[in-house]
């Protein structure tokens, strides 16, 4: 089976544009969630996808947003981008349907400058 | 709602030296607890897992953890580390029952040296 799929793997914006990260889950999986890692901070919970539906939301202003199609592919979408949104943005499908076991992709290496 | 320390941020270890990582949660409830591994240049993938039954949980390449229910922890061993070990690991849990989200914590970060 194919792994974890996140496009692009790199991007660079500018402060005040916005940005939408794609992610591919592994065939058959139904959750996805969204982290944003950062250096000291770790892994910081943005929001998790099933079935189309949102069933978590991290503590992330409403410029961070989501969604889940109906394949279970999964887009996340970051308004009015700041400097402190520079982060690698991983995506993690799990294959029940708790968002318990997670299979990480490489991550979207977001630069805002 | 769950939270998770892992005191050690950066450790360095000899090849052959044993390895204890800590990790801490704290929930009120019945948890899920997982380790996970971030090797240079590779994605996090899972190292192992308690959900239930047997407190001490045995993962891939030799890694082991004990989760003590008294002390809420969920700290990771392995009786001999290799250069290869040297990664970025990462202490989750999940409350178990309905569809909550997993807490990670910062990580530590395991230099070995040859």
């Amino acid at each position: 089976k194919a792994g974890v799929t996140q496009t692009p793997r790199y991007l660079i914006k500018t402060r005040g544009q916005q940005v939408t990260l794609s992610c591919s889950p592994i065939s058959g999986h139904r959750s996805v969630s969204w982290y944003q890692q950062t250096p000291g901070q770790g892994l910081q919970f943005l929001f998790e996808y099933f079935s189309e539906t949102q069933r978590n939301k991290g503590n992330f202003p409403g410029r961070f947003s989501g969604r889940q199609f109906s394949n279970s592919r999964s887009e996340m979408n970051v308004s009015t981008l700041e400097l402190g949104d520079s982060a690698l943005y991983l995506c993690a499908s799990s294959p029940g349907e708790a968002a318990d076991e997670q299979y990480f992709g490489p991550g979207t290496r977001l630069t805002v400058t | 709602a769950q939270s998770v320390s892992q005191h050690n941020h950066h450790v360095i270890l000899s090849e052959a030296a044993s390895l204890e990582l800590g990790c801490n949660y704290s929930y009120g409830g019945t948890v899920n607890l997982f380790w996970y591994v971030q090797y240079p240049g590779q994605h996090l993938q899972l190292l192992l897992k308690y959900f239930s039954g047997d407190p001490l949980v045995k993962g891939i390449k030799g890694f082991e953890a004990e989760f003590i229910k008294s002390k809420f922890s969920f700290n990771l061993r392995k009786p001999s580390v290799q250069w290869s070990d040297t990664a970025e690991y990462f202490c989750a849990v999940n409350a178990r029952g309905g569809y909550q989200k997993v807490t990670f914590g910062t990580g530590t970060k395991l230099q070995v040296i040859p």
